[in-house]
C-alpha cells in the first residue's frame, strides 16, 4: 500500500530535550515536505526537499532541521524544542518538485513541549 | 507571490442539501490549485486538483471545483451533502516547477441530519 509514515504519533516531553520525528515514503517520491497545523492558520511548510541531499527552508523553518540521505526518509529535528513548537506535525510526498502535482499525506504527529 | 484566502471558516449545511466552501487565491503565475479534505485525527487526503486543464474539475466522493480566472476562485460544491462529508477542507495553491505549497485556514463543515 503506498502510504508515508510518521513516527511517533505522540509525543509529550520537556523544552530543550532534542527530539526526531521520522517520516518514511514507500512511493519512490522525489519531493518530501514538513508541515505544522495550527488552529486558524491552515499547514505551514517547514522544510522541504526536492530529492536526496536537496533540502530548502519553507515559510516556519526556525528551530528546525531536516536532512534527507535516503529517498525514503525525510526525518524532521528539533535540536532544543520549545513550548511555541507544540502543534501538530504532518510529512508529506509528491511524485516531482514541479508545483502540479499533489501531496501524499502522513497521519500527522502531535508534540507537545512542556 | 501565493496566497490562499478561504472565505468561512466554519460552515453547516442539513444533509441532502448543497455545499459550497469558497476559497479565492492570489498568484503571480499560472497555478495549480488542490482541495483538500482532512477528518479528526488523519492526514491530509486529494479531493480534486486544477492543473491548467478543464476549469470544471470533478474529485471523488461527488466533489467539484471551478477554476474562474476572472475572478481568482476555486470555490469546491457538492450537490448533496452526506453525514461523512463532515470535516475541515483545505484549499492549497502552488506553482509549476516551484517547490512551496500555500494553505489556506480550512474550513470546517458541519452536517446536520
Amino acid at each position: 500500500e503506498a502510504q508515508v509514515t510518521q513516527n511517533p504519533r505522540y509525543l509529550i516531553t520537556v523544552t530543550g530535550k532534542k527530539l526526531t520525528v521520522t517520516c518514511s515514503q514507500n512511493m519512490n517520491h522525489e519531493y518530501m515536505s514538513w508541515y505544522r497545523q495550527d488552529p486558524g492558520l491552515g499547514l505551514r511548510q517547514i522544510y522541504y526537499s526536492m530529492n536526496v541531499e536537496v533540502t530548502d527552508k519553507g515559510d516556519v523553518p526556525e528551530g528546525y532541521k531536516v536532512s534527507r540521505k535516503e529517498k525514503r526518509n525525510f526525518p524532521l529535528i528539533l535540536e532544543s524544542p520549545s513550548p511555541n513548537q507544540t502543534s501538530l506535525y504532518f510529512c508529506a510526498s509528491s511524485l516531482s518538485r514541479r508545483g502540479e502535482q499533489p501531496q501524499h499525506f502522513g497521519d500527522g504527529t502531535r508534540l507537545s513541549i512542556l | 507571490a501565493q496566497s490562499v484566502t478561504q472565505l468561512d471558516s466554519h460552515v453547516s449545511v442539513s444533509e441532502g442539501t448543497p455545499v459550497l466552501l469558497r476559497c479565492n487565491y492570489s498568484s503571480s503565475y499560472s497555478p495549480s490549485l488542490f482541495w483538500y479534505v482532512q477528518h479528526p485525527n488523519k492526514g491530509l487526503q486529494l479531493l480534486l486538483k486544477y492543473t491548467s486543464a478543464a476549469t470544471l474539475v470533478k474529485g471523488i466522493n461527488g466533489f467539484e471545483a471551478e477554476f474562474k480566472k476572472s475572478e481568482t476562485s476555486f470555490h469546491l460544491t457538492k450537490p448533496s451533502a452526506h453525514m461523512s462529508d463532515a470535516a475541515e477542507y483545505f484549499c492549497v495553491v502552488s506553482v509549476r516547477n516551484f517547490n512551496k505549497f500555500y494553505f489556506g485556514s480550512g474550513t470546517k463543515l458541519n452536517v446536520k441530519p
